[in-house]
């Protein structure tokens, strides 16, 4: 299996604009996880879902964020308009099940500039 | 709310253990998790937890767990260069899935 595959690795872009990562999670898991990660607040968990349902947005910073999962092999998280105090490292992890143990395994990023 | 605590550098000599501690609020939780993450990549789960559990054992790593004062730890016996990561402890804090993770412990290997 490739593993949680996140596209772009790296994004710049300018104040304002409107940027959009994406997410294939592993085939099969039921769960994903969409985390962002910076120096200063650490790592945090943004929204998850299951069965494409969302169940917590509740770590989502303001409106200007977004996530949808519209099929089990396809997330997106967008940010409009993006602001600088958005760069971050962003994550996206799955797991096979909710109940017991459940192992998330994390996407290799996308490192987000925002000038 | 869940609070997942933990010392944020460790500096150890090659050949030496490491233990790196961490403290969680919540005394429901059921599993416990210690994942690394390697600079530039993704987390990645190095070892878990049963709340019943006191203590488990893999290779090199031994995880202890002291659920009246809420404390987990990890050693890392014979620690290497490879070693040299940043280690998140979480805890799993519902019944879907969702972990509450620490804010890592940077940990730095020298020669």
């Amino acid at each position: 299996d490739a593993g949680v595959i996140q596209s772009p690795r790296h994004e710049v872009t300018e104040m304002g604009q409107e940027v959009t990562l994406r997410c294939k999670p592993i085939s099969g898991h039921d769960y994903l996880f969409w985390y962002r990660q910076t120096m200063m607040r650490g790592l945090e968990l943004l929204i998850y879902f299951n069965n494409n349902v969302p169940i917590d947005d509740s770590g989502m910073p303001e409106d200007r964020f977004s996530a949808k999962m519209p099929n089990a092999s396809f997330s997106t998280l967008k940010i409009q308009p993006s602001e600088p105090r958005d760069s971050a490292v962003y994550f996206c992890a799955s797991s096979l099940q909710g109940g017991g143990h459940n192992e998330q395994f994390f996407g290799p990023g996308t490192r987000l500039t925002v000038l | 709310g869940e609070d997942v605590e933990q010392s944020l550098f460790l500096s150890v000599r090659e050949g030496d253990s490491s233990v790196i501690n961490c403290t969680y609020t919540d005394s429901s939780s059921t599993y416990l998790y210690w994942y690394k993450q390697e600079p530039g990549a993704g987390l990645q789960l190095l070892t878990y937890i049963f709340s019943n559990m006191d203590m488990k054992q893999d290779q090199r790593l031994t995880v202890l767990l002291n659920k009246k004062d809420k404390h987990l730890s990890l050693r890392i016996a014979d620690t290497q260069t490879g070693d040299s990561a940043i280690y998140f402890c979480a805890e799993k804090a519902d019944s879907w899935g969702k972990l509450q993770f620490g804010a890592g412990t940077q940990v730095v290997v020298t020669p």
